[in-house]
């Protein structure tokens, strides 16, 4: 069975400042991956997701995540960080017949001004 | 105009009651799920139904059960509410049962057994 970790359950960062928010999956063949966002008091939106081909996928909301097979990860990036940017983000991996993926415990990011 | 939307948005009973949470997705999509995160905030499956036909039915106590009355709506019937029962629960949708069909979230209910 597939299974993902998101070390960090807080995660820190002064406006403006870049991103990386960690995400590690266990699996035997390729999975397909996706990163979410859940706002305060709001259900989860799909900033990006990956399936297959090019390992550098585009989400909205300016983030982007890198597949790297050999490190098992999936990490999300941002240049530059907004305050609304605050929020609770969830790494999710599916594979195989499943439909439904699995999902990260989730970190939080916290945004100073 | 709200995707999917859920009522009530909060609820608090006292255990051993019986309560309802509804859902509905005014996208016109095939197949709705229901999720429960808990106070860590995983997020686990607990149904999903496609097309009115449930798919997917996770180890969940007997006492949740799922009631999907037209494409649109799906609602979730718990009896006799336990204090382990407290979480947050989200409605979900998504075009059709494919995994690279995008799931689209509720509000989510967050529901608080005393």
């Amino acid at each position: 069975a597939q299974s993902v970790t998101q070390p960090d359950i807080h995660i820190t960062v002064s406006e403006g400042a870049s991103l990386e928010l960690r995400c590690n999956y266990s699996y035997g063949a390729t999975p397909y991956l996706f990163w979410y966002v859940q706002s305060p008091g709001q259900g989860l939106q799909l900033l990006l997701k990956y399936f297959s081909g090019d390992t550098l996928v585009q989400g909205i909301k300016g983030f982007e995540a890198e597949f790297k097979r050999s490190q098992s990860s999936f990490n999300l990036r941002k240049p530059s960080v907004h305050w609304s940017d605050a929020a609770e983000y969830f790494c999710a991996v599916g594979a195989g017949g499943s439909y439904i993926p699995t999902f990260g415990r989730g970190t939080s990011l916290i945004v100073h001004p | 105009d709200t995707a999917v939307s859920q009522t009530p948005k909060y609820l608090v009973t006292q255990m051993g009651n019986d309560k309802s949470i509804k859902c509905e997705q005014n996208l016109g999509h095939d197949t709705m799920y229901w999720y429960k995160q808990d106070s860590k905030k995983f997020l686990k499956i607990m149904f999903s139904y496609n097309n009115k036909e449930l798919i997917i039915n996770e180890t969940v106590p007997n006492r949740f059960s799922p009631k999907s009355p037209d494409k649109a709506h799906l609602n979730l019937h718990i009896n006799s509410l336990e204090l382990g029962d407290s979480a947050v629960y989200f409605c979900a949708s998504s075009q059709e049962w494919d995994r690279d069909s995008e799931q689209y979230f509720g509000p989510g209910t967050r529901l608080t057994v005393t």
